[in-house]
């Protein structure tokens, strides 16, 4: 079976700027979460989609959105994005039976 | 509030010999732990789990141990190789959902 796809794997964009990163899951995984990795904060949990509603939201400003298809595919969107937004940005994808997630290559976005 | 803590950011070990990798937690609502192991540039990815009803779960060279009463957990990597120099995070699941929190990480580094 194919792994996590994340889409781009890099991303330069500047202050105020939104972004749009996407991830497709692990075939037949319906559950996909997000994680934000940085040096001080570590990995952080954003937030979890399954069957296309978000089902947990981690602790971040209203300005970190999500939404995922019918085909479990998902995106994340950032809008205004602030110098602190650079981060590693990581999607694991679940299957409905396991605990276990597994994680994409994640999508460095660099905001300047 | 670090919820986990993984205390040691880094450890030196010989090829061969046993790497012990330890996480203590604070919330005794966590109900499912895991160990992931990273490399720079790439997504975690999943090394061993352990559920809240056991103490111990051993696959191949890894073995996690579970601690309830002492809200600690650890990982054995025996032996150990090149190899598994990495990042290594525990992550644990709150029993009201399936988030997980993670470690701030230790690197490991086997010695040839």
């Amino acid at each position: 079976k194919a792994g996590v796809t994340q889409t781009p794997r890099y991303l330069i964009k500047t202050r105020g700027q939104q972004v749009t990163l996407s991830c497709s899951p692990i075939s037949g995984h319906r559950s996909v979460s997000w994680y934000q990795q940085t040096p001080g904060q570590g990995l952080q949990f954003l937030f979890e989609y399954f069957s296309e509603t978000q089902r947990n939201k981690g602790n971040f400003p209203g300005r970190f959105s999500g939404r995922q298809f019918s085909n479990s595919r998902s995106e994340m969107n950032v809008s205004t994005l602030e110098l602190g937004d650079s981060a590693l940005y990581l999607c694991a994808s679940r299957p409905s039976s396991l605990y276990e997630q597994f994680f994409g290559p994640g999508t460095r976005l660099t905001v300047l | 509030d670090q919820q986990v803590k993984q205390n040691s950011p880094s450890l030196s070990v010989q090829e061969g010999r046993i790497s012990i990798l330890n996480c203590d937690y604070t919330n005794s609502m966590f109900d499912y732990f895991l160990w992931y192991k990273k490399y720079p540039a790439e997504g975690p990815t999943f090394l061993i789990s352990i559920s809240s009803i056991k103490d111990k779960n051993e696959d191949g060279r890894f073995t996690v141990f579970l601690n309830k009463s002492a809200k600690h957990l650890s990982l054995h990597i025996v032996p150990s190789q090149p190899g598994d120099s990495a990042v290594y995070f525990c992550a644990v699941k709150n029993n009201a959902g399936n988030m997980l929190t993670f470690g701030g990480g230790t690197r490991l580094m086997v010695k040839p």
